[in-house]
């Protein structure tokens, strides 16, 4: 079974300019996870989103936005970048209920440098 | 914040077993203990869950103690590849409908395998 895919791998954009990040989650999950790691902050949740609704949601600006589509795939935009933007973008997936636990697989991240 | 405390860093000899312990003396009833690991710039590993009983998978151990307030991931035969920074993570038994919740990182230990 394939893993979970993350496009571009790398980006780099100006201050000011947006960004969109693709995900594509494992065959058969339902739900995708973003998150973003700084050296600074590590590893901080931004929103997931299950059968294309925003079931949860992290504590970062109304400037990172998300969507999911009908086949689960899932973007993250984020507009009017700032230096500090400049992260590891990671996607997780997982099947987003049917038992106790739902374990989330990662993508390998898109690497974002804002200069 | 992260409910739980490693050693922010550990050595193990290669083809040794690696023990990583976690410290989570908050958990309650229905939360899980998941260990994750993330190889330098990759998107982090799944390894174990286990909520009290003993686990053990192809890739690792988990020992939980019996009144649950810490745990042990043992890598029965360390080996270079496994250096990476090992997260302990808790959370929530997922409700039907609901979500298991995102997971939240703290620093984790960085295991070093040395030759």
């Amino acid at each position: 079974k394939a893993g979970v895919t993350q496009t571009p791998r790398y980006l780099i954009k100006t201050r000011g300019q947006q960004v969109t990040l693709s995900c594509s989650p494992i065959s058969g999950h339902r739900s995708v996870s973003w998150y973003q790691q700084t050296p600074g902050q590590g590893l901080q949740f931004l929103f997931e989103y299950f059968s294309e609704t925003q079931r949860n949601k992290g504590n970062f600006p109304g400037r990172f936005s998300g969507r999911q589509f009908s086949n689960s795939r899932s973007e993250m935009n984020v507009s009017t970048l700032e230096l500090g933007d400049s992260a590891l973008y990671l996607c997780a997936s997982s099947r987003g209920g049917g038992g106790p636990v739902d374990e989330q697989y990662f993508g390998p991240g898109t690497r974002l440098t804002v200069t | 914040d992260a409910k739980t405390t490693q050693p922010p860093s550990m050595d193990c000899a290669e083809g040794r077993a690696a023990n990583l312990p976690c410290n989570h003396s908050t958990i309650s009833g229905n939360e899980y203990v998941y260990w994750y690991r993330q190889i330098h710039s990759q998107g982090p590993q799944y390894i174990i869950h286990g909520l009290k009983n003993n686990e053990t998978n192809e890739m690792a151990s988990l020992i939980i103690t019996e009144d649950r307030k810490s745990s042990t991931l043992i890598l029965p035969h360390a080996t270079l590849r496994d250096t990476a920074v090992y997260y302990c993570i808790v959370r929530p038994r997922l409700h039907y409908g609901g979500s298991q919740g995102n997971l939240i990182f703290g620093k984790g230990t960085k295991l070093s395998v040395k030759p």
